[in-house]
């Protein structure tokens, strides 16, 4: 069964401040996978897309890297600002077309 | 804003009921996709069209289907509604299909359903 599991669950961090986000992944055959951004409430966000033969891809204070050996991505948000406050969701797409998704990391930034 | 757009936005309605949401994907994009979030719960994916054509199934119920229209917006139907429906019901919208990397998801606002 293609999984996702994410870590961690939730994390609070102080503005300015750096944090790192993990996903594995048992999908296969992998296609892609994508880091989205989830306001409360509101929809998802794509952040990043990254191949199997993409190892880092960033946007902006945002960088995902991609290990598709070890079949694991991490997001690491740089510099933290108030707006960074959402839930960050790991998304595999396999090459049969279906996404696994999955229940996200609820990141919690302070002044 | 996605362009994906999403009718209605909130929904109140009893158990038994049956109800229709309705999603006009973004300008130009031929794949639909459903998904249901719980509270508290992450995103599940319940169905995929592209160009009016079922392209993948998730975890939908018997009690829900979905059909993509000629001018490419869908409706996602549920009947006999339970309390445990109550969710935030998101439609997507891309180009084309997911196993294409340049093919970036954009997800509406979603629907909010409350089943009482």
């Amino acid at each position: 069964k293609n999984q996702v599991e994410q870590s961690p669950q939730s994390l609070i961090i102080l503005e300015g401040k750096n944090c790192t986000l993990q996903c594995n992944y048992t999908v296969s055959p992998f296609s892609n996978l994508r880091w989205y951004k989830q306001d409360t409430g509101r929809g998802p966000v794509s952040l990043t897309i990254m191949t199997f033969s993409e190892n880092t891809k960033s946007n902006g204070r945002y960088t995902a890297t991609l290990d598709a050996d070890t079949k694991q991505s991490s997001l690491h948000i740089t510099a933290s600002q108030l707006s960074d406050s959402a839930s960050y969701i790991c998304v595999v797409s396999a090459r049969d077309y279906k996404l696994s998704f999955g229940a996200g990391t609820t990141v919690t930034v302070r002044a | 804003d996605s362009g994906v757009t999403q009718t209605p936005k909130h929904l109140i309605t009893a158990t038994g009921q049956r109800v229709t949401l309705r999603c006009s994907p973004r300008s130009g994009d031929l794949s639909v996709y459903w998904y249901q979030q719980s509270l508290d719960q992450g995103l599940q994916f319940l169905i995929q069209y592209y160009n009016g054509e079922e392209r993948a199934k998730g975890n939908i119920l018997e009690r829900f289907s979905a059909q993509q229209f000629p001018d490419l917006h869908s409706e996602l139907n549920l009947s006999s509604l339970e309390l445990g429906d109550s969710a935030l019901y998101f439609c997507a919208s891309s180009a084309r299909g997911t196993g294409d990397s340049g093919n970036t998801i954009y997800f509406g606002e979603g629907s909010w359903l409350t089943v009482v």
